[in-house]
């Protein structure tokens, strides 16, 4: 199984509304990131999970939650957005140490905030 | 962190081979070039990676000079369907969780 699944593929929330983004893989793949891509933009890295602890938060804004509860499942809560974060939200996973860093990404999500 | 650039944008014909080039002046000992394609609505994809010289797959050919100051990524007779967005990054191998940034990325449209 080299695939990483992302759930919704669609969400359309208000900005009062609790949603999350899901993330799962089961290539053993010991990293997992959340990026953000607007359109014809290049992703942006949000977070980044190494071993299941979170290792890098590119600054982001705490509306965005995210939550590692086991090696293979990656979530990404959502609280009171705002219109501009409405964009594709892209998970992947690459391989722990000593391997080649690969990344694999999921389809993403895409969030549309009214 | 490199920072990479790349053209905004290229166009190409069916047959032709496609070469992108990727600038990463300030690159480091420990870091290797990757190249990902991105279809819309899609999620990047893995093409090829590299450290130094040339390597090959089946899908692509990756040039690095001596320097590693830039590279090139080589698409030998391309079709309409390699039409995407191709992005360089440069980051080091072997660590989990590496802070992987993706540069402003290649559109890359094929035509018939």
């Amino acid at each position: 199984d080299t695939e990483v699944t992302q759930t919704p593929k669609h969400l359309v929330m208000g900005m009062t509304n609790k949603k999350s983004l899901k993330c799962e893989q089961h290539m053993g793949h010991r990293a997992m990131y959340w990026y953000k891509q607007k359109a014809k933009k290049p992703p942006e890295l949000m977070f980044v999970y190494s071993y299941e602890k979170l290792s890098i938060n590119e600054s982001v804004p705490s509306r965005f939650s995210p939550e590692c509860p086991n090696s293979s499942l990656l979530n990404l809560h959502l609280h009171a957005l705002q219109p501009e974060d409405s964009a594709l939200y892209l998970c992947a996973s690459s391989q722990g140490w000593g391997q080649t860093g690969e990344l694999f990404f999921g389809e993403g999500s895409r969030l549309t905030v009214l | 962190l490199a920072k990479t650039t790349q053209p905004i944008s290229m166009d190409s014909y069916e047959g032709q081979e496609v070469n992108i080039t990727c600038s990463h002046n300030n690159i480091a000992t420990n870091d290797y070039i990757t190249w990902y394609q991105q279809f819309p609505s899609q999620g990047p994809r893995f093409i090829i990676q590299g450290y130094k010289t040339k390597v090959t797959n089946e899908v692509a050919s990756l040039f690095i000079p001596a320097d590693r100051k830039s590279s090139t990524l080589s698409l030998p007779r391309v079709s309409l369907s390699d039409t995407a967005v191709y992005y360089c990054l440069v980051g080091p191998q072997g660590a989990a969780g590496n802070k992987l940034t993706f540069g402003g990325g290649t559109r890359v449209l094929v035509k018939p």
